[in-house]
């Protein structure tokens, strides 16, 4: 597509429900990034996928994060038994690091609530 | 390790008053250096980068030099209007052993009319 995009735009569940956080990149990047904005916060790095290689998940906060992305492609943030801490905004972006240019691209953001 | 520090927010001021947003990093070997911009509601975009010492990235008004020797990338602009309100992030990439990126806490800006 012609950017990222990212589903659901919002998302809200109770407490102790896993949910399912949806990446689709820039077709064509290699590298795509996920990040956590809580409210009023900077961005804070959870996970980062380059090619074939290993995903650094340095990021994730706790085991209860995952991420996988299929194919090379789309990629999917798994939060199991969700916590009211775990309400912010969780940002994707794809880049392209083949080409030198290291820019990154940002989806809109999907918005968590917990309750 | 590496990390980028960014002056506290908020910053506010008056339309046409000069910007400057000081960013500071920490970074073995030679980074790249970015500047990205979060309007109200939206995602982050890129709003101006420069790769290497003494470069200087401008777009929109905007522009930051890579000062190698005091480690800096400062956001300057001469006259702000209101639709510059937004959070702005300074970001640094190493362009060795692997790329992520390292961004720094955000400022936000408030421009009033």
């Amino acid at each position: 597509g012609a950017g990222v995009s990212q589903s659901p735009s919002n998302k809200v569940t109770e407490k102790g429900k896993d949910v399912e956080l949806r990446c689709d990149p820039i077709s064509g990047h290699t590298a795509l990034y996920w990040y956590r904005q809580s409210l009023g916060q900077g961005l804070e790095f959870l996970i980062y996928f380059q090619g074939n290689s290993a995903p650094d998940k340095s990021g994730l906060p706790s085991d209860r994060f995952s991420a996988e992305r299929t194919g090379g492609s789309v990629s999917t943030l798994t939060i199991q038994r969700t916590q009211q801490e775990d309400s912010a905004v969780y940002l994707c972006a794809s880049s392209d690091p083949g080409q030198g240019k290291n820019i990154q691209y940002f989806g809109a953001g999907t918005r968590l609530s917990v309750l | 390790g590496n990390s980028v520090t960014q002056m506290e927010g908020p910053v506010t001021l008056s339309e046409e008053a000069f910007l400057t947003i000081n960013c500071t990093y920490t970074a073995t070997g030679y980074p790249s250096l970015f500047w990205y911009v979060q309007y109200p509601g939206e995602g982050l975009q890129l709003l101006l980068k420069a790769t290497k010492a003494d470069d200087k990235g401008s777009n929109k008004g905007f522009e930051a030099t890579y000062r190698k020797e005091t480690t800096s990338f400062h956001l300057e602009k001469g006259s702000v209007q209101v639709s510059d309100s937004a959070v702005y992030f300074c970001a640094l990439i190493k362009n060795t052993g692997g790329f992520k990126t390292i961004f720094g806490a955000g400022t936000r800006l408030f421009v009033k009319a």
